[in-house]
């Protein structure tokens, strides 16, 4: 079970607005650790899409952007396109036990 | 162009070891964290190490200390992780993957496109 928390899938048409939910604790998002977040395409490596809560890499639409709030952060994906369906990790820091980076359990996108 | 290389895919049988390489271009190497995260197959990204290259300062997830090694060797800009003997359990791809910043609060920027794992009798 993973210290932090994601929904397993969400889905949203074309065009449309989504968001994925990662839920913490006082021990990781919390306590202010970063949230950072990444996509992962079907078959490819993980790529940096959102870190320091809110931040984008250069090359990462601006469609893209993220927020955090008391021990829960949350990524938004407007005008949603097919190529959009991936899976997506938020990841932070926890205090627990000796100190540890943490991913959540990951969230499936599907484009309908 | 800064990337992670890794070595290639894996078959060895249970009670073997293994080690897999990340090989680091286009940066000072010795001035970023690298970490291993594995994904079983099927399943989600878990984090396993980090390892920063210029004094070997490593730290281990609790659920993988004892269970793997990681070395670094700067001088060709390239980390390790090693197995001692292995489980069909560490069936999974292993990314590499590059971090700025304190060992606790960096993301991982640059991934390796990951080394497969295949352990079976």
């Amino acid at each position: 079970q993973s210290l932090l928390t994601q929904p397993p899938s969400v889905s949203g048409a074309p065009g449309q607005r989504v968001t994925i939910s990662c839920a913490g604790s006082s021990s990781n998002i919390g306590a202010g650790y970063d949230v950072h977040w990444y996509q992962q395409l079907p078959g490819t490596a993980p790529k940096l899409l959102i870190y320091a809560d809110n931040n984008r890499p250069s090359g990462v639409p601006a469609r893209f952007s993220a927020s955090k709030s008391g021990t829960s952060a949350s990524l938004a994906i407007t005008g949603l396109q097919a190529e959009d369906e991936a899976d997506y990790y938020c990841q932070s820091y926890d205090t627990s036990l000796s100190g540890q980076r943490v991913f959540g359990g990951g969230t499936k996108l599907t484009v309908l | 162009e800064v990337q992670l290389v890794q070595s290639g895919a894996e078959v060895k049988k249970p009670g073997e070891s293994l080690q897999i390489s990340c090989k680091g271009y286009g940066y000072n190497f010795a001035t970023y964290w690298i970490g291993w995260v594995r994904q079983m197959p099927g399943e989600g990204l878990e984090w396993m190490s980090l390892i920063y290259p210029g004094d070997s300062d490593t730290r281990y997830s609790p659920s993988f200390e004892g269970q793997v090694t990681m070395s670094v060797d700067k001088s060709i800009t390239t980390a390790y992780l090693q197995w001692s003997s292995l489980k069909t359990s560490d069936t999974a791809i292993y990314f590499c993957a590059r971090s700025g910043g304190n060992p606790r609060g960096g993301a991982f920027d640059v991934w390796g496109q990951g080394t497969m794992v295949t352990v079976s009798s």
